[in-house]
């Protein structure tokens, strides 16, 4: 069974504090994700890579940044959470066609 | 300008009747849609999609009608049940991006009641 797995389903961070959430695919794709999903504002991109060492900037990049060094790996760093980053995380990977394979998602609470 | 709109935030339905969810549009350069189904504390997983080729795409309980000139989309089921009760996101690929990069509308939440 093909999975994303997001490494933690609940964080609670203290504003300021950086904090790193890891994202693992174990199907070979390239394309991986990182979404922010908050109640009526549905599912927002916040970083995209297509390739290993490869990013790109996706529609509210502010305050975040990237990290893929492995295939595999996707890592979303928040450099000094605050608590208007509060939400629900979500990363996604894909072959390259659009039938994306999200993660359970991760909870984080800034407090 | 490339958006997707779901303008109803919640929807409410009898089972065994048709919950009918709509998507709009704003660039006529959209070929491909998705809709995506999430559950609380779960990831979204792919429902059903369509490609501007056709204009009703069915699987099983689940039906999109696609409707270019109103750039219009619905999904359709029939019958609902308590399970399909969760959030629905309609979705389509960035125009001019990398590929496989979708935006999403803010999702409907569907509550079909017993």
């Amino acid at each position: 069974d093909v999975k994303v797995t997001q490494s933690s389903r609940y964080l609670v961070k203290r504003t300021g504090e950086k904090v790193f959430l890891e994202c693992v695919q174990d199907m070979d794709h390239e394309n991986m994700f990182w979404y922010r999903q908050d109640p009526g504002l549905g599912l927002r991109l916040i970083y995209f890579s297509y390739d290993v060492k490869m990013k790109e900037k996706g529609d509210i990049p502010e305050g975040y940044s990237v990290s893929r060094e492995k295939k595999e790996r996707f890592s979303l760093i928040l450099e000094s959470a605050s608590t208007n980053q509060t939400s629900m995380y979500l990363c996604a990977s894909s072959s390259g066609d659009f039938g994306y394979t999200f993660g359970s998602g991760t909870r984080l609470t800034v407090v | 300008d490339q958006q997707v709109k779901q303008n109803s935030p919640s929807l409410s339905v009898q089972e065994g009747r048709i919950s009918i969810l709509n998507c709009d549009y704003t660039n006529s350069m959209f070929d491909y849609f998705l809709w995506y189904k999430k559950y609380p504390a779960e990831g979204p997983t792919f429902l059903i999609s369509i490609s501007s080729i056709k204009d009703k795409n069915e699987d099983g309980r689940f039906t999109v009608f696609l409707n270019k000139s109103a750039k219009h989309l619905s999904l359709h089921i029939v019958p609902s049940q308590p399970g399909d009760s969760a959030v629905y996101f309609c979705a389509a690929p960035r125009l001019g991006g990398s590929q496989g990069n979708l935006i999403f509308g803010k999702g409907t939440k569907l509550s079909v009641k017993p």
